[in-house]
């Protein structure tokens, strides 16, 4: 099935420690993205890449790292930078125009 | 910079009842695109529909139509018939679409519930 796969569902951080989401995608899209949700909030962009080997940071990209090695993927590490990093985090994807699709989204909670 | 603003915050309307939801944009630049998404109370993301700010003619997806006044900067989201699987949190975005792919701008929100 074609789509954007996002793991794990549920992740849960200790205090100090860096942490990776996984976003994978299958529909041949050119750039993908990462998104932050707080409860009852929109949704804020952390970073983005329109290419392989490239990428640039969003409005909200403290305390976070992604690399894009293949174009298919495009994960996002919660270094312990992040002072506040429970929230929900969606990655998407799209070509150079037009819709941008969304995976299912990852539950963050630092306990 | 680009800014969305949804003044709903909330809406209870009666199912099989049209909807409409506000979206006010704000942007220089001449080239970019609307979108609406919804989300469930599962947390994904699902794309409506979309407008291009140099579409002619208003876009339509099934039940969803948009209404966009370009003038006014307006691009409300009209939802027909409505039905109790509407309800969901409703999210008006725009990205700049002169070039590359630099993400949505998304707003606040409105939090929609269809009563029977």
């Amino acid at each position: 099935d074609g789509g954007i796969t996002q793991s794990p569902k549920y992740l849960f951080r200790k205090e100090g420690q860096n942490v990776t989401l996984s976003c994978e995608q299958n529909l041949n899209h050119d750039a993908m993205y990462w998104y932050r949700q707080d409860p009852g909030q929109g949704l804020r962009l952390i970073y983005y890449s329109q290419i392989v080997n490239d990428f640039q940071k969003g409005d909200i990209a403290e305390g976070y790292s992604v690399s894009r090695e293949k174009k298919e993927s495009f994960p996002l590490t919660v270094t312990s930078a992040q002072k506040n990093p429970t929230a929900f985090y969606l990655c998407a994807s799209s070509f150079y125009t037009g819709a941008i699709y969304f995976g299912e989204g990852s539950w963050l909670t630092v306990v | 910079a680009q800014k969305i603003t949804q003044t709903q915050p909330g809406m209870f309307v009666q199912e099989k009842e049209a909807v409409t939801l506000d979206c006010t944009y704000d942007t220089s630049d001449p080239s970019y695109g609307l979108f609406w998404y919804k989300q469930p109370s599962s947390g994904e993301m699902i794309f409506l529909i979309y407008q291009g700010s140099y579409d002619q003619q208003n876009a339509t997806e099934g039940r969803y139509s948009l209404n966009f006044q370009k003038a006014r900067k307006s691009a409300n989201l009209v939802i027909s018939a409505s039905q109790l699987g509407d309800s969901a949190m409703y999210f008006c975005a725009m990205r700049d679409t002169g070039g590359g792919a630099d993400g949505l701008t998304f707003g606040k929100g409105t939090h929609l519930i269809i009563q029977p």
